[in-house]
């Protein structure tokens, strides 16, 4: 079993909707929770992230932890053409290092 | 803070040769990583430092493989021998003490 697992998609959405992204973890001590975003060619960037203590929002962002079932979910409201690109989970246990999900395309189609 | 810096943003090199890679992390950040990332794939651990205290190192790595953070700043990646599985974007993110990493604009290696 992967530490960090994702559909890799492609997830296709039309413009306005809302994208749920998810990825499951197989470290039940894991203490933190990351989203990053990756167009294609260019490096990742942080979308934003979540410790075990609850949810976050941040403008169309919205990310969740299930912690019981241990999985993450990254909701984005009204998705954008913009906002098509890889979509990466990772995971930081009980060391400073994160570990990586291959990522979910998403495709926002006008 | 000028973000994260690579250099080279490219390399292309033949079998066998040795390859450095340097990053220059964010300044306020005492955390420095080395990921790789193939196609399809998410990005790869392969060490990290805390200031120039090299704390891990991915069971993958081979001999080959080796990084320094001489002075807690910026921090070299060497590859020897290259081989064509060494094929990759090389990455490099910095953090400060808790919270996400910054990524840099990696450094892509073809080896030939």
């Amino acid at each position: 079993q992967k530490e960090v697992e994702q559909n890799s998609g492609p997830l296709s959405v039309p413009e306005g909707a809302i994208a749920s992204l998810n990825c499951t973890y197989s470290d039940r001590g894991s203490q933190s929770f990351f989203w990053y975003r990756q167009y294609s060619g260019k490096s990742p960037e942080l979308i934003m992230f979540i410790y075990s203590n609850g949810d976050k929002e941040d403008g169309r962002f919205t990310a969740q932890l299930n912690k019981a079932s241990q999985y993450v979910s990254l909701l984005i409201r009204d998705s954008q053409p913009s906002d098509s690109a890889t979509y990466l989970c990772a995971v930081r246990g009980n060391t400073d290092k994160l570990i990586f999900g291959t990522g979910t395309r998403l495709q926002v189609f006008p | 803070d000028t973000g994260v810096s690579q250099d080279p943003r490219h390399k292309i090199t033949k079998r066998g040769q040795n390859v450095t890679f340097r990053c220059d992390p964010i300044s306020e950040h005492n955390r420095l990583y080395w990921y790789r990332q193939t196609l399809g794939q998410g990005p790869e651990f392969l060490t990290y430092f805390q200031n120039e205290a090299q704390l891990e190192k991915s069971r993958l790595l081979s001999d080959r493989f080796s990084a320094e953070r001489p002075k807690g700043s910026f921090s070299t990646l060497e590859i020897q021998r290259t081989e064509q599985g060494d094929s990759a974007m090389y990455l490099c993110a910095s953090s400060p003490r808790s919270g996400g990493y910054t990524f840099g604009s990696g450094t892509r290696l073809t080896v030939v």
